[in-house]
């Protein structure tokens, strides 16, 4: 099928530590593969995406990795802040022309002081 | 500012009425999408056009009308809306198939 799944929220973390958000996808081919965040009370903003396998997309301190091998695209950053907690959306294309995007289900990322 | 924009932001309602919020971009962007988000379910398209005059079907479109006779607009219709249509909607636009999408802030339904 294609579907994206990622790791359960919500996360729950101190301030300056390592976060990790799991994300695999299901695919025929090797679709674009992008993290979206949602700030609360507010749309989604695209955060990196990466485009073909090995690629690594990076911002704000946050980093991705298209890993073929294991169908992977977790989300990392060194050390979090208060002002990271969001929602975390992974997505990918859809296979078909049809302008979509396949979104996992979101994970909520709180950050306390 | 390149954006998207939708209105209204909040919109409470009645079973049957029918409403319509608008979405407009400024980035003269060929493809337009519409997505419900509901927890635990993330995103869903509802609606695509690829360009004026050419729209589709998503994958949860029962209930939903679109049209898209500008390239900038893409209102969404709810001819007769139900509770179930209670949802946070976003419009997303991007310059092709195959680029990133860019999103309005989102309207909160309510439909009672």
């Amino acid at each position: 099928g294609n579907s994206v799944t990622q790791m359960e929220g919500p996360v729950t973390l101190s301030e300056e530590a390592f976060l990790t958000i799991n994300c695999t996808y299901t695919a025929t081919g090797y679709p674009s593969l992008f993290w979206y965040v949602q700030y609360p009370g507010e749309g989604l903003q695209l955060l990196l995406k990466a485009t073909k396998a090995d690629d690594k997309g990076s911002n704000k301190g946050f980093e991705a990795t298209y890993r073929k091998e294991t169908t992977s695209f977790h989300l990392e950053k060194g050390s979090v802040q208060v002002s990271d907690s969001a929602v975390y959306f992974c997505a990918r294309h859809g296979s078909s022309n049809t302008g979509k995007l396949i979104f996992g289900q979101g994970t909520t990322l709180q950050v306390k002081p | 500012e390149a954006q998207v924009t939708q209105n209204p932001r909040y919109l409470i309602t009645v079973t049957g009425k029918k409403l319509t919020v608008t979405c407009s971009q400024n980035m003269n962007h060929e493809y337009m999408s519409w997505y419900r988000q509901d927890p635990g379910l993330g995103l869903r398209q509802i609606y695509y056009s690829m360009n004026v005059e050419v729209t589709d079907k998503g994958d949860v479109p029962e209930g939903y009308k679109v049209s898209r006779k500008e390239k900038r607009n893409f209102p969404l219709i709810l001819e007769s809306p139900s509770p179930n249509q209670t949802s946070l909607y976003f419009c997303a636009s991007s310059l092709s198939n195959w680029n990133e999408q860019f999103f309005g802030p989102g309207t909160r339904l309510t439909v009672l």
